[in-house]
């Protein structure tokens, strides 16, 4: 199955700041890669799919690049609803797997 | 609206087996895959496999082969998972989640998830 790594693991920021997220893939999914927000108590939250298409009613300070093994989530302009755990997951081929999940907390 | 409503919580034995259904309402079922993805402590988030609700064939991730079972009614528009010899590793939460059978989105929508406990 193809492993899904996020880094960092956590994150401390502020309101305003930009922030990048990285994933990686153990084998190339093209571009089918997708980011989830996700709170406490809550079912994960599509942000972006296909690497970088943002999905219906995401604000547009969130952003997703990349291809083939390496990805990118990045967020312009936090704000404070932003603090939450984000996650990528492989829509390549099943089994779909997810990153470990990275923790974004305020400083 | 789009709605995935889930049955609610579970505490089960080791060994006893769990069944979780998810009704869905406000868009075509037969428009859209079915998977059921669950949420562990010790293992994150895990992709549990897919049923295609045109005929109910189903694609089961190896790790639950031969535990999982997943089934529809499209007369109820309602989905089932059933996970059998529950051990304590397989408390967690359970989602079911749809898919577009023609568009490029995975999850987009979820339900509410339900919490599994497996405990003596």
């Amino acid at each position: 199955e193809i492993q899904m790594t996020q880094s960092p693991s956590s994150l401390s920021a502020s309101v305003g700041d930009r922030v990048t997220i990285s994933c990686r893939a153990s084998e190339s999914v093209s571009t089918w890669l997708a980011w989830y927000q996700q709170k406490p108590g809550k079912a994960p939250n599509l942000l972006i799919y296909v690497a970088s298409t943002l999905q219906s009613g995401v604000p547009s300070r969130f952003s997703g690049g990349g291809s083939g093994t390496s990805f990118t989530l990045t967020i312009s302009d936090l704000q404070p609803e932003d603090f939450a755990t984000y996650y990528c997951q492989q829509a390549q081929t099943f089994p779909y797997t997810f990153g470990q999940g990275t923790k974004l907390e305020v400083k | 609206q789009v709605r995935l409503v889930q049955s609610g919580a579970e505490v089960k034995k080791p060994g006893a087996s769990v069944k979780v259904s998810c009704k869905t309402s406000g868009f075509t079922f037969t428009d859209f895959y079915m998977h059921w993805v669950r949420q562990t402590p010790g293992e994150g988030l895990q992709w549990m496999g897919i049923i295609n609700p045109n005929g109910g064939s189903t694609t089961y991730a190896q790790k639950f082969q031969g535990r999982v079972t997943m089934t529809r009614d499209p007369s109820t528009r309602t989905v089932y998972m059933e996970l059998s010899s529950l051990r304590p590793e397989d408390t967690g939460v359970y989602f079911c989640a749809r898919v577009s059978i023609v568009g490029e989105e995975p999850f987009d929508f979820w339900g509410q998830g339900t919490l599994v406990t497996v405990s003596s």
